[in-house]
């Protein structure tokens, strides 16, 4: 069982609509938690990168939340463009001396004009 | 001036055959990694090299050989290629302590086996 499950799968917006992904781990202790953006046929670029001691970090019109509580985090875009079409995925790294990180499947988003 | 390449962008052999894929970043950073983007498009480690020295080696076949000749290069090489290593390779690299330190990516090489 994946450690890192996203939804959904797939989501579907009109430019200009505002979105929010979804993320759940279970890694446990965790260092981090990063959401990187993958263009069809390209490597990931990492979004945003939180530890387990900050609730939100903000790149430009993304903002990541993490609740280390409840081990949910949610990646939100405001006033989508059709750059945005993209999959975003949710990476969590384990605090271990594995320097593992455990990728989610990824939300694949597609934004209509 | 890309950060991390990859070559080649696509690969396409027979089974059987052996193949290596090679990956360069001119980051200036002292870790490298491979990784695996299987059909579900999940990304899973195989290797990771600190200052040429190995530090990852997850649960691959040993058919797949990573070789690191400097901190700037690392190349995967694979033997008798199966029809399951069909998938997209990619490589990255980061700086200072792997668990905290961002990986920059390349944009990967399609691997079909026939």
């Amino acid at each position: 069982k994946n450690q890192v499950e996203q939804s959904p799968q797939s989501l579907i917006i009109l430019e200009g609509k505002n979105c929010t992904l979804q993320c759940n781990y279970t890694v446990s202790p965790f260092s981090n938690l990063r959401w990187y953006k993958q263009d069809t046929g390209r490597g990931p670029v990492s979004l945003t990168i939180m530890t387990f001691s900050e609730n939100t970090k903000s790149n430009g019109r993304y903002t990541a939340t993490l609740d280390a509580d409840t081990k949910q985090s949610s990646l939100h875009i405001t006033a989508s463009q059709l750059s945005d079409s993209a999959s975003y995925i949710c990476v969590v790294s384990a605090m271990d001396s594995s320097y593992k990180l455990i990728f989610g499947s990824g939300t694949r988003l597609l934004v209509r004009p | 001036d890309t950060a991390v390449s990859q070559t080649p962008k696509y690969l396409v052999t027979q089974m059987g055959n052996d193949k290596s894929i090679k990956c360069e970043q001119n980051l200036g950073h002292d870790t490298m990694y491979w990784y695996k983007q299987d059909s579900k498009k999940f990304l899973k480690i195989m290797f990771s090299y600190n200052n040429k020295e190995l530090i990852i080696n997850e649960t691959v076949p040993n058919r797949f050989s990573p070789k690191s000749p400097d901190k700037a290069h690392l190349n995967l090489h694979i033997n008798s290629l199966e029809l399951g290593d069909s998938a997209v390779y990619f490589c990255a690299s980061s700086q200072g302590d792997p668990q905290r330190s961002l990986q920059h990516f390349g944009d990967g090489t399609r691997l079909s086996i026939l």
